[in-house]
């Protein structure tokens, strides 16, 4: 069965540290991989997908196919990270699997 | 407020009775769907619609009913036959371009709690 594995409920990083929020998946085909986020009294609106390759707000993240990984990263946190951040996969035609997501602090 | 409305923000129910949640787009999205978030267990999909007057079950579909009579609306009713009510509900809506890119729109949820 497809799942996600988001390892951290509760991350904290002090401003200007480098931040990596850990996803891991159990699928056997190809995945299409995203990232959600969820600030403070806003809506969950995507970050960014794999299939893009984008950096989004200084955050990117890598397909690890190998490691069945796609974490997140950035290398200098801000305050205004601080957030909600949901992992999510997507078999193909089928819909999402989310992740139980991990809460970022990022401390001044 | 963001094309599409869920209403109402808190909703209070009592045990054995049915309730249930609205869910409004403005978006001409053809596709709409019900979330359920819990605490560390991140979101499952209760039903979704992929065109008017049709509708799949999701991963937690028993004790949930809904209904897509019109292209804006994808309303949840949530039953007595649901045994853990209590949670926080989201509605999403994408057109079926975005469903393949994953640009989905969420609303803002809402908050029930059975008394």
């Amino acid at each position: 069965a497809q799942r996600v594995t988001q390892p951290e409920k509760l991350l904290s990083v002090f401003k200007g540290a480098p931040v990596e929020l850990k996803c891991n998946y159990s699928y056997s085909g190809s995945p299409e991989l995203f990232w959600y986020v969820q600030y403070s009294r806003q809506r969950l609106q995507l970050l960014l997908r794999h299939i893009s390759r984008e950096s989004i707000k200084g955050f990117t993240a890598d397909l690890n196919k190998g490691e069945t990984s796609f974490h997140l990263k950035k290398p200098f946190a801000q305050e205004e990270d601080s957030a909600m951040y949901y992992c999510a996969l997507r078999p193909p035609g089928q819909n999402f699997v989310f992740g139980p997501g991990t809460r970022l602090s990022v401390l001044p | 407020d963001g094309g599409i409305t869920q209403s109402p923000k808190y909703l209070f129910r009592k045990e054995g009775q049915n309730v249930t949640l609205s869910c409004e787009q403005n978006l001409n999205h053809d596709a709409m769907y019900w979330y359920r978030q819990d605490p560390g267990q991140g979101l499952r999909l209760i039903y979704y619609s992929q065109i008017v007057n049709d509708f799949q079950k999701g991963d937690i579909a028993e004790g949930y009913s809904v209904s897509r009579e019109k292209k804006e609306s994808f309303p949840l009713t949530v039953t007595s036959a649901q045994k853990n009510p209590t949670a926080f509900y989201l509605c999403a809506s994408s057109t079926n371009e975005e469903k393949s890119s994953g640009g989905y729109t969420f609303g803002s949820g809402t908050r029930l709690t059975v008394v």
